[in-house]
């Protein structure tokens, strides 16, 4: 099972900031937290990830709080090519020194004009 | 753009055809995964391949049948399929299975089964 919660589905003005909340209370100390999205008819696309220290990149910022029980990916000038399904997933340990991605159902986040 | 290449796009087959999907990435990556995703749900894990040999297999059915013939190449064959097999199947890769890289993926083969 997923280790995540996100809200199901979010809106944003176009041009604002996209903030897109996530909580993992469950989650290890030695465990990430990853971030894809998924446009429609496409795979998921990779965005961010993170352990302890928030990240910045050219897509996005991720905000980790100092418990690592949530975060919070900051899309900040949202275009309508962002809309999309968010995921956010905790990479769990599978053994044998493998870790897997198990999705949890997302947020879709629609970008108004 | 996709690094991950995956052909065919879409494949229509009925229950007793055998086909095979095929996935391709030239970034030196050594695990590869399968994944399946039905409409409206998040992808899930089938098959995890890391240097060339099976590592994960997450119980799935043996008319799925995956293969990985070298570093850079992952197929799934399809053998006797049903009706609700007809989903998206997404290919992966990242660097390795054990390490923090991202898995990139390829976007799919919508797969229908008749």
């Amino acid at each position: 099972d997923a280790k995540t919660t996100q809200p199901p589905s979010m809106d944003c003005a176009e041009g604002r900031a996209a903030n897109l909340p996530c909580n993992h209370s469950t989650i290890s100390g030695n465990e990430y937290v990853y971030w894809y999205r998924q446009i429609h008819s496409q795979g998921p696309q990779y965005i961010i990830h993170g352990l302890k220290n928030n990240e910045t990149n050219e897509m996005a910022s991720l905000i980790i709080t100092e418990d690592r029980k949530s975060s919070t990916l900051i899309l900040p000038h949202a275009t309508l090519r962002d809309t999309a399904v968010y995921y956010c997933i905790v990479r769990v340990y599978s053994g044998a020194g493998s870790y897997q991605l198990t999705f949890g159902k997302g947020t879709k986040l629609s970008v108004i004009p | 753009d996709t690094e991950v290449t995956q052909t065919p796009k879409h494949l229509v087959m009925g229950m007793t055809n055998k086909k095979s999907l095929k996935c391709e990435q030239h970034m030196g990556h050594r695990a590869m995964y399968w994944y399946k995703q039905k409409a409206k749900k998040p992808p899930e894990l089938m098959f995890v391949y890391s240097y060339e040999k099976l590592s994960i297999n997450e119980s799935v059915p043996s008319r799925f049948s995956p293969e990985c013939p070298n570093s850079s190449l992952l197929n799934l064959h399809l053998h006797a399929l049903q009706p609700e097999d007809s989903a998206l199947y997404l290919c992966a890769s990242s660097q390795d299975h054990a390490g923090n890289q991202p898995q990139h993926f390829g976007d799919g083969t919508r797969l229908s089964i008749l």
